[in-house]
C-alpha cells in the first residue's frame, strides 16, 4: 500500500513566524502536491512537483514556497505565517508525470496561525 | 463557470437509503473520473475511479459518467451510519498534465 505521511496532524504557530509542513511518500512517486482545503472552496492547488528539484506553482502559491532535494519528500514552507494560511494542508503524491493515476493523500496537518 | 460544480450539502439521510450525490463539468476532455471519501479531520481516500462514459459497481457503491451530458454520480445503496463523510468528485484529463481537478465535496450524514 502506498504511504503518504505528513509530519504533524496538529500544528499551532504565530504570526510571522516560518513554518515548515513535511510529506514523505514511501513509494518511489514522482509527482507529488501540497494542497490546502477550507470550507467551502475545496481543494487548491499550492505547489506541486514532477520531480527532485523541479516545482511547479498550483493555483494559490503566493505566501508559500516548496522544497523537494530527495525524490521521497516534498516541503511545503510558510516564509512568514499569517492568519488566513490557517487552514488544512494535505500533501498527495502519483507515479509519474502526466500520470492519470489517482493521488494518494497524507493524513493532513491542521496549522492553526495566531 | 467553475470548472467542476458539486453540491456542498449538507445532506442527511436515514440509515438504508440510497443515496446520490453529483458534479456536473464544464471541460469536455476530461476522460478519467474519481470519487474520494474523506473523513472528518482526516486526508481524502480513493473511493472510485472510473474512465470516460458508463458504469462501475464496487459493493454498495456505483460510480457513472455521462460525458454527452459531463455529469457524473456516485450512488450508495443501503447506506450506513460509517458512511458518513465528505464526498470529493475529482477529474483529470485534456492537458491538465497530472492534476486533478476536484468538487468542493458533498458532507453526508446517515442516521441510525
Amino acid at each position: 500500500d502506498v504511504k503518504v505521511t505528513q509530519s504533524s496532524r496538529y500544528l499551532v504557530k504565530r504570526t510571522g513566524e516560518k513554518v515548515f509542513l513535511e510529506c514523505v511518500q514511501d513509494m518511489d512517486h514522482e509527482n507529488m502536491f501540497w494542497y490546502r482545503q477550507d470550507p467551502g472552496l475545496g481543494l487548491r492547488l499550492i505547489y506541486f512537483s514532477y520531480d527532485v528539484k523541479m516545482k511547479e506553482k498550483g493555483d494559490i502559491p503566493e505566501g508559500y514556497s516548496v522544497s523537494r532535494e530527495k525524490k521521497e519528500r516534498f516541503s511545503l514552507i510558510l516564509e512568514s505565517a499569517s492568519t488566513n494560511q490557517t487552514s488544512m494542508y494535505l500533501c498527495a503524491s502519483t507515479p509519474h508525470w502526466g500520470s492519470t493515476d489517482t493521488q494518494y493523500f497524507g493524513p493532513g496537518t491542521r496549522l492553526t496561525v495566531l | 463557470q467553475k470548472e467542476v460544480e458539486q453540491d456542498p450539502g449538507p445532506l442527511s439521510v436515514p440509515e438504508g437509503a440510497i443515496v446520490s450525490l453529483n458534479c456536473t463539468y464544464s471541460n469536455s476532455a476530461f476522460q478519467y473520473f474519481m470519487w474520494y471519501r474523506q473523513y472528518s479531520r482526516k486526508g481524502p481516500e480513493l473511493l472510485m475511479y472510473t474512465y470516460s462514459s458508463g458504469n462501475k459497481e464496487d459493493g454498495r457503491f456505483t460510480a457513472q459518467v455521462d460525458k454527452s451530458s459531463k455529469y457524473i454520480s456516485l450512488f450508495i445503496r443501503d447506506s450506513q451510519p460509517s458512511d458518513s463523510a465528505t464526498y470529493l468528485c475529482a477529474m483529470i484529463g485534456g492537458g491538465s498534465q497530472g492534476n486533478l481537478i476536484f468538487g468542493k465535496g458533498t458532507k453526508l450524514s446517515v442516521k441510525p
